[in-house]
């Protein structure tokens, strides 16, 4: 079975950081792009961030850039995000999703994240 | 990047059919992807480049497009549609910027 797991959410101040990790299993990371979203309630899903096949090419939603690194362990079969300098704002559901040829056609279970003042 | 905009609720009988539009200049440009989300559960993709349903999707969900308006469509809709869907717009495999729309609570009464 095709499987996304996010893990290493939590609960922490504004101005930590924290290391999301997403691991796949099932079929080979390498062959796809990944990329990070956020449900919060009130603004839906946004999009955070992409990772390409071999990690060279990486993008970021403007709110975060600067903030969050993404990076790949294709071995490990492994996608992680480096979440930087958390702001109350980046509260939220953090989906890994899997880019296809049919749009994000598998997503992880989510991961809280809970920044507080 | 640009936005898109879909209305924030949609509410329907059973056996009715309900459509959700997304309005948004990259559509003009852009495949748009449809995505059912129920709470507490991770985001399925019912509808890919406008048109077209992944076979595990059933055939009661369709699409359209037309300039910068795409359009869910779920003909005989049943109590099990009851989601937020998002619209999203974007290459995910490329280096286009990936966009959702705020989603519309689809409640069926």
């Amino acid at each position: 079975e095709e499987q996304l797991v996010e893990s290493g959410g939590g609960l922490v101040q504004s101005g930590e950081s924290l290391r999301l990790s997403c691991a796949a299993s099932g079929f080979s990371l390498s062959m796809y792009w990944i990329h990070w979203v956020r449900h919060s309630p009130g603004k839906g899903l946004v999009w955070v961030s992409r990772i390409d096949r071999d990690g060279t090419r990486t993008a970021f939603a403007d709110p975060v850039q600067g903030r969050f690194d993404v990076s790949r362990d294709n071995v490990k079969q492994t996608v992680f995000l480096q979440m930087n300098a958390l702001r109350i704002e980046d509260t939220g559901t953090y989906f890994c999703s899997r880019a296809g040829t049919q749009g994000f056609d598998l997503w992880g279970q989510g991961v809280q994240v809970t920044v507080t003042s | 990047s640009s936005a898109l905009t879909q209305p924030p609720s949609v509410s329907v009988s059973p056996g009715q059919t309900a459509k959700i539009t997304c309005t948004g200049e990259t559509l003009a440009n852009s495949y748009s992807y449809w995505y059912q989300h129920k709470p507490g559960q991770a985001p399925v993709v019912v509808l890919f480049q406008d048109t077209e349903r992944p076979s595990q999707i059933p055939e009661r969900f369709s699409g359209s497009s037309s300039g910068t308006t795409v359009t869910l469509t779920i003909t005989g809709v049943q109590a099990e549609d009851e989601a937020d869907y998002y619209c999203q717009s974007g290459d995910s495999s490329g280096t286009s910027d990936v966009v959702f729309g705020g989603g519309t609570k689809l409640t069926v009464l």
